[in-house]
């Protein structure tokens, strides 16, 4: 069964530095997603991403972030300069659809720690 | 703007026991609605959805009904088995996913 794959599982950095997370999304799904969830918070959005651009993007995706497709396969999410409140879960998702209807599939996260 | 209000875990119950989840939703129109699970050191996956009014999904004995008049989308499974255990997402879907905040399952044998 096709799967989202999230690499690297965790991911520890000092406060200040870039750091990319990569996702492998379902290949025939054309929409692909940022969310994160901080400990014991809830699981937020941050951005949507189709044909290579943003569709949508939440107040917490400010200029720090930035996501891209490389080529394709990937799907990436660069924070330029790591802060603590960047510290969370984050998880990749994509669909076949953007309609609302339409199943999300989620990768496993990448827990995000920094120091 | 969309929400989901959920009932605060964790939740403790023995095996064979009745579980039920609440949960509500503020929304413009009328957004799908969905139970995500999350097993312990995984992803989330969907466990059911429903699209409309009065829709109701079903999946591994797990029920949820779509209710427009009580704006609520209550999980519900008769008899839980211990593999139950995980924890549990409601959510709504305008294009993105709004989510509960989880409630966290566990079922003893």
């Amino acid at each position: 069964e096709p799967e989202v794959t999230q690499t690297p599982s965790h991911q520890v950095t000092q406060m200040g530095q870039e750091v990319i997370l990569r996702c492998v999304p379902i290949s025939n799904h054309l929409y692909f997603y940022w969310y994160r969830q901080i400990l014991g918070q809830k699981v937020e959005f941050l951005v949507s991403f189709y044909n290579n651009e943003i569709s949508e993007k939440s107040e917490i995706f400010d200029d720090q972030f930035s996501v891209e497709r490389p080529d394709g396969s990937n799907f990436t999410l660069k924070i330029r300069s790591t802060k603590l409140e960047d510290s969370a879960m984050y998880f990749c998702a994509s669909s076949r659809e953007i309609a609302g209807e339409d199943e999300q599939f989620f990768g496993p996260g990448t827990r995000l720690t920094v120091l | 703007g969309n929400s989901v209000t959920q009932m605060e875990g964790p939740v403790t119950l023995s095996e064979e026991a009745f579980l039920t989840i609440n949960c509500t939703y503020t929304a413009t129109g009328y957004p799908s609605l969905f139970w995500y699970v999350q097993y312990p050191g995984e992803g989330l996956q969907l466990l059911l959805k429903a699209t409309k009014a009065d829709d109701k999904g079903s999946n591994k004995g797990f029920e949820a009904t779509y209710r427009k008049e009580t704006t609520s989308f209550h999980l519900e499974k008769g008899s839980v088995q211990v593999s139950d255990s995980a924890v549990y997402f409601c959510a709504l879907n305008d294009y993105k996913l709004s989510f509960g905040a989880g409630t966290t399952v566990t079922v003893r044998a």
